[in-house]
């Protein structure tokens, strides 16, 4: 198994450019999230979505979409970017909710920067 | 609200033990986790502990749970210059679903 798998790695934009990344992971769980970490402040989660076609807002979503449309793929857009989105942005996936299967799984994180 | 601490900074020397230690607000955390993220990474989860329990051994790693004063540690015993890394406490609460907050992570530095 490949895990979590996001693109690109490193990204530049300048502010108003729109862009997506890409996150899929292949271990068929039902759970996946995206989350922005920034100095000294944990990760904040952005959106998620319990399965496919169903997705939720996180704690910081404005400026923000993502869609669900198969289990394995759940990509980031970012509507119209700016310098506050600057940021390294993680996936996560996970099984479910019961038990030790609330686990997530990231990926290696996206390096954003907005000009 | 929903909050997680940790102390930002933790040093140490080669060979002795780590203490990391974490607070959380939410009592109704159902499992607490440790993860670990060295540079240029993702998060990697360590270990987990169900917050009906108070203590879980895993090699070099001990979890105590006080669920009373809400407080989260992991002890790293002979610590490795490998075990450099940041250290993130992370809580899974019921809050109408699915849902993880994490602490701020705590750097730590093992000196040779």
């Amino acid at each position: 198994n490949a895990g979590v798998t996001q693109t690109p790695k490193f990204q530049v934009l300048k502010t108003g450019q729109s862009m997506t990344l890409q996150c899929a992971q292949d271990m068929n769980h039902e759970y996946m999230s995206w989350y922005r970490q920034d100095p000294g402040m944990g990760l904040r989660l952005i959106h998620y979505s319990v399965g496919a076609g169903i997705t939720d807002q996180g704690e910081v979503p404005n400026g923000y979409n993502v869609s669900r449309s198969t289990t394995e793929d759940f990509p980031l857009r970012l509507l119209s970017a700016a310098p506050s989105q600057t940021s390294v942005y993680f996936c996560a996936s996970s099984p479910g909710t019961v038990g030790s299967k609330e686990t997530q799984y990231f990926g290696p994180g996206t390096r954003l920067l907005v000009l | 609200g929903e909050d997680v601490e940790q102390s930002l900074f933790l040093s140490v020397r080669e060979g002795d033990s780590s203490v990391i230690n974490c607070t959380y607000t939410d009592s109704s955390s159902t499992y607490l986790y440790w993860y670990k993220q060295e540079p240029g990474a993702g998060l990697q989860l360590l270990t987990y502990i169900f917050s009906n329990m108070d203590m879980k051994q895993d090699q070099r790693l001990t979890v105590l749970l006080n669920k009373k004063d809400k407080h989260l540690s992991l002890r790293i015993a002979d610590t490795q210059t490998g075990d450099s890394a940041i250290y993130f406490c992370a809580e899974s609460i019921r809050a109408g679903g699915f849902k993880t907050i994490f602490g701020a992570g705590t750097r730590l530095f093992v000196k040779a």
